[in-house]
């Protein structure tokens, strides 16, 4: 089956930068672009941008260039989402995404990045 | 960017009733539209997609409609496993994708 596996909780200080992974398996990697979506506490849902595992394509909502960065490591059918710059209202659940055709069919179980001094 | 509304924010409902939830995007998206089901502590769950289309294994009292602007969410009778948040969100366009806002369905 789908799954979608992210890496472990981050607690980061101001200025520092997080990296999230997201492992991919029960599909065909290079199939389906990954997305990145978050959520903070008790708030709505976020995007973030995509990226195409095949071509490393990436395309990013314009709140948050300059900023994320998207890569994926094929042989390995992963995804990674770095955030630099990292303010306290960045403390959010990181969320990756399995997209089919614009929707998103398959999630990981989400990365809890906590952001204080 | 297109703004996705949701209302009501939040509804109190029983067992067995029929539930509506609506979405309004501030410009024409097709039937580019999803919704989703969040529970706390989950990720958010695809319901429907191309404004109507039932994601395989969703059960069939979850339907969807409408074009354009408007667009709706129904649950024909309300279930306990269905009480949780539900989202819109809009893929016509990636500049960027947005959702909504959000619809917290309580139990009454």
């Amino acid at each position: 089956q789908v799954q979608l596996v992210q890496s472990g909780a981050e607690v980061k200080k101001p200025g520092a930068s997080v990296k999230i992974s997201c492992k991919t398996s029960g599909y065909s990697f290079l199939g389906y672009d990954i997305n990145w979506v978050r959520q903070a506490s008790g708030q709505g849902l976020e995007w973030m941008g995509w990226m195409n595992p095949n071509s490393g394509n990436t395309g990013y909502s314009q709140k948050f260039q300059g900023r994320v960065t998207m890569t994926r490591n094929t042989s390995i059918g992963a995804a990674y989402m770095e955030l630099s710059s990292l303010r306290s209202d960045d403390t959010a659940i990181y969320y990756c995404a399995r997209e089919r055709a614009g929707r998103f069919d398959s999630w990981g179980q989400g990365t809890l990045v906590t952001v204080s001094s | 960017d297109i703004q996705m509304t949701q209302s009501p924010s939040s509804l109190s409902a029983s067992v067995g009733d029929r539930v509506t939830i609506t979405c309004r995007a501030s410009q024409s998206i097709d039937d580019y539209l999803g919704w989703y089901q969040q529970k706390p502590g989950k990720a958010p769950n695809l319901l429907i997609y191309k404004a109507s289309i039932l994601e395989s294994g969703v059960p069939s009292r979850f339907s969807g409609s409408g074009s354009g602007t408007d667009f709706t969410l129904t649950i024909s009778s309300l279930q306990p496993d269905d009480f949780a948040t539900y989202y819109c969100q809009q893929y016509n366009t990636y500049s960027p994708l947005t959702f909504g806002g959000g619809t917290k369905v309580e139990i009454k």
